[in-house]
């Protein structure tokens, strides 16, 4: 049981790259979610997820996009990277019980 | 909208006292409230809830919180603080009302245990 995974660690974009952080998890859980961090911020929320098929907004959605074709999967997708998407990736998956499930996290640098 | 206010960046204590790391809340609704840590370079983890009951909680690690509704609050305290319980500290909040699912979090409290 291996919980929630992110891939990758680490990753460094140059201004207008793209590219697709994974989130994958096991528990079977409907709910899932993608935050950033950044230093004296908080968490914020970007997307979540209540079930396959199904996303919606949070508070900072501008400049990423998200899918959900199965229940495990959650990847998010930042198109044109820009200076202010430096931050860390948490995804994180909400069973029955309340409970978030966070992966590692992504630190990603658009330089 | 629902959200959640941790008024102090940090906290500092002395190991073998007693900590209290705030936390104030706002929604609708019908609050869900958390208390998650985070250790350097890691992942969230779950500490506690309080869903309904109780106003006080107990969770992981020695740790509790008081639900106080006439103030709004989910105060994290623990009655004996270790060095190993330095770390950032979030309270994260859910209305649980009209079908909302967004968590949201506040800015964290950084807890520094001095030995």
């Amino acid at each position: 049981n291996a919980g929630v995974t992110q891939t990758p660690k680490f990753r460094i974009l140059k201004i207008g790259q793209s590219m697709t952080l994974q989130c994958t998890q096991d528990m079977n859980h409907n709910y899932m979610y993608w935050y950033r961090q950044d230093p004296g911020m908080g968490l914020k929320l970007i997307y979540y997820s209540v079930g396959a098929g199904i996303t919606d907004k949070g508070e900072v959605p501008n400049g990423y996009n998200v899918s959900r074709s199965t229940t495990e999967d959650f990847p998010l997708r930042l198109e044109l990277a820009a200076p202010s998407q430096t931050s860390v990736y948490f995804c994180a998956s909400r069973g029955k019980n309340e409970k978030l499930f966070f992966g590692s996290g992504t630190q990603l640098s658009v330089l | 909208a629902q959200s959640v206010a941790q008024p102090e960046d940090q906290v500092n204590v002395a190991e073998g006292n007693p900590l209290t790391v705030k936390c104030t809340y706002s929604v609708s609704g019908n609050p869900y409230l958390f208390w998650y840590v985070q250790y350097p370079n890691r992942g969230l983890q779950f500490l506690l809830k309080y869903i309904t009951g109780d106003n006080l909680v107990k969770g992981s690690y020695g740790f509790e919180a008081e639900f106080n509704k006439s103030q709004t609050s989910f105060h994290l305290k623990k009655p004996s603080a270790l060095v190993s319980d330095s770390a950032l500290y979030f309270c994260a909040v859910r209305d649980n009302s009209g079908g909302y699912q967004k968590v949201t979090f506040g800015t964290g409290t950084k807890l520094q245990v001095i030995p």
